[in-house]
C-alpha cells in the first residue's frame, strides 16, 4: 500500500524558516501535494510537483526527489496566521486512482 | 465561487439510524472522493468516484456507501451507523486522470451515540 511519513509537530519562531517533510513508500503516482488545514477549518491546496525539483509560490516552495523517495515543504517569513497542520498527499496513476494523505504537521509559529 | 457544497456541518445520530451526508460541487469535476479525519490519523479515503457511475474503496470504505448518479453530486451513505464512525468527514473534487488541485467542502462533524 500507499504511506507517507511526517514529523507530527513543529515549532519555529515567526519571521523563520520552516522546512517540514514527507517520505513516503508508494509508486506509480501523478506527483506529491501539499495542504494546509487551520483548526475547525477545511483543507486548502498550497503546493504540487509533478517533476523533481523545487516549485515556489510566494512564501512557500516545495520539493519533490523521486529517486529518494522525498519531499519537503518549506515556509519562508514565517507569520503567525501559518500556525496550522500542513499535509502530504499522493494520487495514485492509473486505473485506480486513490488518495493517500500523510497524518499532517502540526505547525505553531511563536513571537 | 468554485465550492464544494457539504450538508449537514452538523448531525448527532443514535446507533442504527441511516444517515445521508450530501455533497455538491460546481467546477464540473470528474473526480469526487469522502474522507474522514480522526486525530492522530489524518485524512483517511473512504470511496472515491473517478466518474458518473464509477466509484471505488478507498482506505477505509468499510460501514459506507456511496454513489454517484450526477456528476456533481457525491452523497454518503452510512446505513447503519456505530460510534466508531463518529469522526469529522469532508468530501472533495477535483479533475480525474491527473493530479491537481483538490477543493475541499467545509466538513460534516459527525456524532454517532
Amino acid at each position: 500500500g500507499q504511506s507517507l511519513e511526517q514529523p507530527s509537530e513543529v515549532t519555529a519562531v515567526e519571521g523563520a524558516i520552516v522546512q517540514i517533510n514527507c517520505t513516503y513508500q508508494t509508486s506509480g503516482f501523478y506527483g506529491l501535494s501539499w495542504y494546509q488545514q487551520h483548526d475547525g477549518g477545511a483543507p486548502t491546496f498550497l503546493s504540487y510537483n509533478a517533476l523533481d525539483g523545487l516549485e515556489e509560490t510566494g512564501r512557500f516552495s516545495s520539493f519533490l526527489s523521486r529517486s529518494d523517495s522525498y519531499g519537503y515543504l518549506l515556509l519562508q517569513e514565517l507569520q503567525m496566521k501559518d500556525s496550522a497542520s500542513y499535509f502530504c498527499a499522493v494520487k495514485k496513476s492509473g486505473g485506480y486512482q486513490k488518495v493517500t494523505f500523510g497524518i499532517g504537521t502540526k505547525l505553531q509559529v511563536i513571537p | 465561487e468554485a465550492q464544494v457544497t457539504q450538508n449537514p456541518r452538523y448531525l448527532i445520530t443514535v446507533t442504527g439510524k441511516k444517515l445521508t451526508v450530501t455533497c455538491s460541487q460546481n467546477m464540473n469535476h470528474e473526480y469526487m472522493s469522502w474522507y474522514r479525519q480522526d486525530p492522530g490519523l489524518g485524512l483517511r479515503q473512504i470511496y472515491y468516484s473517478m466518474n458518473v457511475e464509477v466509484t471505488d474503496k478507498g482506505d477505509v470504505p468499510e460501514g459506507y456507501k456511496v454513489s454517484r448518479k450526477e456528476k456533481r453530486n457525491f452523497p454518503l451513505i452510512l446505513e447503519s451507523p456505530s460510534p466508531n464512525q463518529t469522526s469529522l468527514y469532508f468530501c472533495a473534487s477535483s479533475l480525474a486522470d491527473r493530479d491537481t488541485e483538490a477543493f475541499f467542502g467545509q466538513g460534516t462533524r459527525l456524532t454517532v451515540v
